[in-house]
C-alpha cells in the first residue's frame, strides 16, 4: 500500500512568512508524530498525535510552531513568522497505536520522504 | 528522559569489509530500539528493532545488531558492506509504551569505498 507521504518536497520562503507542511499518513495508523532534522541539532522530535488523546507538543521549539491533524488523518505543521534557523528538513512518521494487536508492527514508525525547508 | 550517542559520526569502510557502528543509550525506563539507515535525498527505513527476547536482532539487508543491557548498548554490525550501503545511520530509543515518541543519536555516516 501507500506509505507516508509529504508535500511539498521544497519549500523556500522569506524570513518572516508563515508555511504550513502537510503529511498524509498510512491509512489505518492512528499515531502520527513530526520531526525535524537540522545540521545543528541533528533529528529532533517535534509533536506526536496519539488517536483521539490530547497532543505531545514537548518537542515544539517556540510557539511559532503549531501543529493539527484533522479527522484522524492528514497533518499539518505551521510555523508563523519564519526565521532562518527553522531551515531544516521536516519528517512525518506514522504508526499503530498500542494495544492494537499487529504483532510485529508494534512501535514501528514508518517515514515519510520529508520537506525540505530553506528560510531566506 | 532518554538521550543517544553514537560514538562515531563517520566511518569509511571498504567494499565487502565489515562494519560495526556504535550506539550507547541512557534511561532510567525500559526502552525499546531501532536503527534506522537514510539514504541520500530519502526519508528513514527502519533496518532493525529490539523490543524484547533474544539479544541478537537481525534485520534487512544482512545488518543485525545486539542489545547488551548491562553495557546499554545496541551496536549495528554487518560481515560484508557493498558499496550500495553508503547512507546514514541512526540508531534511536524509544520508552516502552508502543507508539511513543523516537529519540535519535547523531547519526553515523558509512562511506562505502570501491
Amino acid at each position: 500500500g501507500a506509505g507516508v507521504s509529504q508535500s511539498p518536497s521544497n519549500k523556500v520562503t522569506e524570513k518572516g512568512k508563515d508555511v504550513e507542511l502537510r503529511c498524509d499518513p498510512i491509512s489505518g495508523h492512528t499515531a502520527l508524530y513530526w520531526y525535524r532534522q537540522s545540521l545543528g541539532q541533528g533529528l529532533e522530535f517535534l509533536i506526536y498525535f496519539q488517536g483521539n488523546s490530547a497532543p505531545d507538543k514537548s518537542g515544539l521549539p517556540s510557539d511559532r510552531f503549531s501543529a493539527e491533524r484533522t479527522g484522524g488523518s492528514v497533518s499539518t505543521l505551521t510555523i508563523q513568522r519564519t526565521q532562518q534557523e527553522d531551515s531544516a528538513v521536516y519528517l512525518c512518521a506514522s504508526s499503530f497505536l498500542p494495544g492494537t494487536a499487529f504483532g510485529t508492527l508494534q512501535n514501528e514508525q514508518f517515514f515519510g520522504p520529508g520537506t525540505r525547508l530553506t528560510v531566506l | 528522559a532518554q538521550s543517544v550517542t553514537q560514538l562515531d559520526s563517520q566511518v569509511p569502510v571498504f567494499e565487502e569489509a565489515p562494519v560495526e557502528l556504535r550506539c550507547n543509550y541512557s534511561s532510567s525506563v525500559s526502552v525499546y530500539l531501532f536503527w534506522y539507515v537514510q539514504y541520500p535525498n530519502q526519508g528513514l527505513q527502519l533496518l532493525l528493532k529490539y523490543l524484547s527476547g533474544s539479544t541478537l536482532v537481525k534485520g534487512i539487508n544482512g545488518f543485525e545488531a545486539e542489545f547488551n543491557k548491562s553495557q546499554t548498548s545496541f551496536h549495528l554490525r554487518k560481515p560484508s558492506v557493498h558499496i550500495s550501503d553508503t547512507a546514514e545511520y541512526f540508531c534511536a530509543v524509544s520508552k516502552v509504551a508502543a507508539g511513543n515518541k523516537l529519540t535519535f543519536g547523531g547519526g553515523t555516516r558509512v562511506l562505502v569505498k570501491p
